[in-house]
């Protein structure tokens, strides 16, 4: 069965360096893979989607990668601030009509 | 546009009892996605909908059940309610599936079972 790991359970960092998430998968390689937002008490928002034949993809302050070969996605926020602090969510596709989630790195950044 | 809502906020349940949880996805989305989240064990698959079909079930029980309507809102049941079904129940639409588009999420509904 499908299985995904992500690098920590918790990550610090200070504020304005660059936060690196790491999302390893095994098993099963996705066509897409998805990273979400999540904050305490709520849903989780998305943030950024890579097909397999991406190999980077960048949103703003966000940059995600994909290594199929590796079986890796990186997740990168550069300059980052004490609201970027929460948890982050890699989901694979499945092929069958569903997410497939990371148990999540909860970033805190610290002022 | 009006976002995915979810009914109610919070729920609290004795153990036994039956509870339907209620979402109404972005209107034009087809696509309606439960999940069950833990800490313990995140977020888990419970089952999608299309079109008033379910087109994928997780590994869960056969307590946990529910049903799409002809306006794409979607109920979940859960009967005989046991305490290891505490957990924040989120609903997520997306426009035909949320395997190559954004998935949106609700606030998700809380339940307790004592």
């Amino acid at each position: 069965s499908q299985k995904i790991e992500q690098n920590s359970e918790a990550l610090n960092i200070q504020e304005g360096k660059t936060a690196t998430l790491t999302c390893n998968y095994t098993n099963y390689s996705p066509a897409y893979l998805q990273w979400y937002r999540q904050d305490p008490g709520r849903g989780p928002v998305f943030l950024l989607l890579i097909r397999e034949n991406e190999k980077e993809k960048r949103k703003e302050r966000l940059k995600v990668t994909f290594d199929t070969t590796l079986k890796q996605s990186l997740f990168h926020i550069t300059a980052s601030q004490p609201a970027d602090s929460a948890t982050y969510l890699c989901a694979l596709e499945t092929g069958a009509n569903n997410l497939f989630f990371g148990t999540g790195t909860r970033l805190t950044v610290i002022p | 546009k009006a976002g995915v809502t979810q009914t109610p906020r919070y729920l609290i349940k004795t153990r036994g009892q039956q509870v339907t949880l209620s979402c109404s996805p972005i209107s034009g989305h087809r696509s309606v996605s439960w999940y069950q989240q833990t800490p313990g064990q995140g977020l888990q698959f419970l089952f999608e909908y299309f079109s008033e079909t379910q087109r994928n079930k997780g590994n869960f029980p056969g307590r946990f059940s529910g049903r799409q309507f002809s306006n794409s809102r979607s109920e979940m049941n859960v009967s005989t309610l046991e305490l290891g079904d505490s957990a924040l129940y989120l609903c997520a639409s997306s426009f035909l599936t949320p395997m190559n588009t954004e998935a949106f999420f609700g606030q998700g509904t809380r339940l307790t079972v004592v």
